[in-house]
């Protein structure tokens, strides 16, 4: 069964204090693992888009990367406007829906100023 | 680009009542949109997809005939909850996408049924 998992749940850091979330996957066949920012009340923003391994993408004091088996969400010296839920979300190839995603649970960042 | 509205933003309702809530892709058009349900400090769940002009493929466990979902053109969704009941008061977030790439997601409808 195709499954994501986001660690760690929660994590608070203090400003400038660079960091990094994991997310681990098992799926059939990779098609695309994406990144999305959740604040509360909110809608998921997109953040990136990671094929295959060996990928990486920046934006900002943010930087994604991919393995076989995991990707990781590097936050370099980060503000307290970079609080919010970063969510973790890959897309299998061999899904009977081509384009369906399946969310890890989330990781809860909190940046104290 | 890439930028996906819903209407309403907050929607009080009666129980007993239907509620519409529209998702509309505004500057592309989307092959395939999505409706999620998403509880208090949980992650989204998927309730249904839908391409345009066919009918929508729902998740095990989603009924059908509370969730009405239609997507009758390239850049609008609707997704009528009928009968509301308290227990269906959630946070509900469209996602539209082209070509089965990345999901670009609505601002979310949040739903209080009385």
């Amino acid at each position: 069964e195709d499954q994501v998992t986001q660690s760690p749940e929660a994590l608070r850091l203090q400003e400038g204090e660079s960091s990094s979330l994991n997310c681990s996957y098992t799926v059939s066949g990779l098609r695309g693992l994406f990144w999305y920012r959740q604040d509360p009340g909110k809608g998921p923003e997109f953040l990136f888009t990671l094929y295959s391994a060996g990928e990486e993408k920046e934006k900002e004091r943010l930087k994604a990367t991919l393995t076989k088996k995991e990707s990781f969400l590097h936050i370099t010296a980060p503000k307290p406007e970079d609080s919010a839920t970063y969510l973790c979300a890959v897309q299998a190839t061999q899904d009977s829906s081509a384009s369906k995603i399946i969310f890890g649970s989330g990781t809860r960042l909190s940046i104290r100023p | 680009g890439a930028v996906v509205s819903q209407h309403p933003s907050w929607v009080i309702c009666k129980s007993g009542t239907s509620v519409k809530i529209e998702c509309r892709s505004l500057d592309f058009q989307a092959t395939t949109m999505f409706w999620y349900r998403q509880f208090p400090k949980q992650s989204l769940m998927l309730m249904a997809t839908s391409n345009e002009g066919s009918k929508a493929t729902y998740e095990q466990g989603v009924e059908k005939d509370k969730f009405l979902i239609n997507h009758a053109s390239l850049t609008l969704s609707t997704l009528t909850v009928t009968s509301a009941h308290p227990e269906d008061s959630s946070f509900y977030i469209c996602s539209a996408t082209t070509r089965g790439e990345t999901q670009y997601f609505g601002p979310g409808t949040r739903l209080l049924v009385l």
